[in-house]
């Protein structure tokens, strides 16, 4: 199985400033079919994951952009540019491109 | 407003039986690629299972396979999972969603199951 790992699990944040959470893979996650299926969710406390990235760097639909997610092969990361207190709450990368699909462990954001 | 609800979860002993429900409102869920996703308590976002729009493909985590099964009803517009010989450490939220680009763009507010004698 693909092994994701995330760095730091835990990220102190001061509104205003920058933010950056990090997901390494076991192995490449591109495709066959040229794709990369890596995908960036947030869980904010007592709600259901959202949606933020998919395919390594397309924002969903109502993301703010101060959200942005780049990388390739087996490096990804997701930037918060400037962070607010509305962006608490644990964020997952994952996995799509082989079969199971694997969460990273989860990066816990609190505000400082 | 586009969303899925879950249904069906509880408290069951180990070995037990349950089975899962998933209908949406808003979407209909023929064309897509569905999952499951659960969440044990405290602890992260683990994947169970996916299945293809028309059924013909699914795929499963190692802890399940052989013991869950995903299932879709696209004339009712449902989706399903069937869990047998439950565990302990099947305990957990159960989210189901619509995959599309290879995660899940819609969740849903999840049913808990607890396995407990």
């Amino acid at each position: 199985d693909v092994v994701m790992t995330q760095s730091p699990l835990s990220l102190p944040v001061t509104p205003g400033q920058p933010a950056s959470i990090s997901c390494r893979s076991s192995q490449s996650l591109v495709h066959s079919d040229g794709n990369t299926y890596l995908t960036w969710f947030q869980q904010r406390p007592g709600q259901s994951p959202r949606r933020l990235i998919y395919k390594v760097s397309n924002r969903d639909s109502g993301v703010p952009d101060r959200f942005s997610g780049s990388g390739s092969g087996t490096y990804f990361t997701l930037k918060i540019n400037r962070v607010e207190a509305e962006d608490v709450g644990v964020y997952y990368c994952m996995q799509g491109t082989h079969w199971p699909k694997t969460f990273g462990q989860g990066t816990k954001v609190e505000i400082k | 407003e586009v969303q899925l609800v879950e249904s069906g979860g509880g408290l069951v002993q180990p070995g037990g039986s349950l089975r899962l429900s998933c209908e949406p409102s808003g979407l209909t869920i023929s064309s897509h690629w569905m999952s499951w996703v659960r969440q044990s308590p405290g602890k992260g976002l683990e994947w169970v299972a996916n299945i293809k729009e028309d059924g013909s493909e699914k795929y499963y985590a190692d802890s399940v396979k052989g013991r869950f099964t995903i299932s879709r009803d696209n004339a009712k517009n449902s989706l399903y999972l069937q869990m047998n010989s439950l565990r302990a450490e099947d305990t957990a939220v159960y989210y189901c969603g619509r995959d599309i680009f290879g995660g899940n763009d819609i969740w849903g507010q999840g049913t808990m199951v607890t396995v407990s004698s």
